[in-house]
């Protein structure tokens, strides 16, 4: 069974760019959160997407958005990028209950701002 | 925004060791607690899920406890391996429908 899968890998963009990245769940797994880890800081909760819909937000600005497509997969998008978004991307899987069900996690992509 | 606590920050131990960290969170409206071992240049892999109330799980060497009306969990390692080195996470999940991790705890198990 493939892992869950996160493109791209590393990113580098300047101040002001956007960027989408992109991420797709192990196959059957319908619950797709994303989480944002910054050097010192925890991994952070961004939002988490089931069956196409938002279910839960972050304490995020809303630069950052996100969105699920019919196949599970998805993707976050950063727009008006900021020197404090340079940080590792993680985006996890579960079954539909992310509450009592294990995530599995991608391998990240590293986003740099310049 | 929940506060999760975990302690130590880093422990350094011998091989061989037996070590435990600890994860404090809100008792109120726990619903599950989650522990996950992060490998440095690997993604976070879950050990446990736990949901009731003086819940004991075990996986190897590795074993967890729960107690949800005070609010902490433990995390035991008996005879730590250099390979059990990595930061242990773990994430209490609450009634407003958010995992919310700890800062972790980063484990150094020595040769």
């Amino acid at each position: 069974k493939a892992g869950v899968t996160q493109t791209p890998r590393y990113l580098i963009k300047t101040r002001g760019q956007q960027v989408t990245l992109s991420c797709s769940p192990i196959s059957g797994h319908r619950s797709v959160s994303w989480y944002q880890q910054t050097p010192g800081q925890g991994l952070q909760f961004l939002f988490e997407y089931f069956s196409e819909t938002q279910r839960n937000k972050g304490n995020f600005p809303g630069r950052f958005s996100g969105r699920q497509f019919s196949n599970s997969r998805s993707e976050m998008n950063v727009s008006t990028l900021e020197l404090g978004d340079s940080a590792l991307y993680l985006c996890a899987s579960s079954p539909p209950d992310i509450s009592n069900e294990k995530l599995f996690f991608g391998s990240g992509t590293q986003l740099s701002v310049l | 925004i929940l506060n999760v606590e975990q302690s130590p920050q880093s422990l350094h131990v011998q091989e061989g060791d037996s070590t435990n960290f600890t994860c404090s969170f809100p008792s109120s409206n726990f619903y599950a607690l989650h522990w996950y071992r992060w490998e440095t240049a690997k993604s976070p892999e879950a050990l446990f899920v736990m949901t009731l109330n003086g819940d004991e799980k075990k996986k190897g060497r590795i074993s967890a406890t729960l107690n949800t009306k005070e609010g902490y969990s433990y995390l035991y390692i008996k005879g730590s391996q250099p390979e059990d080195s990595a930061t242990y996470l773990c994430a209490p999940y609450n009634a407003g429908n958010m995992l919310t991790f700890g800062g972790g705890t980063r484990l150094m198990v020595k040769p």
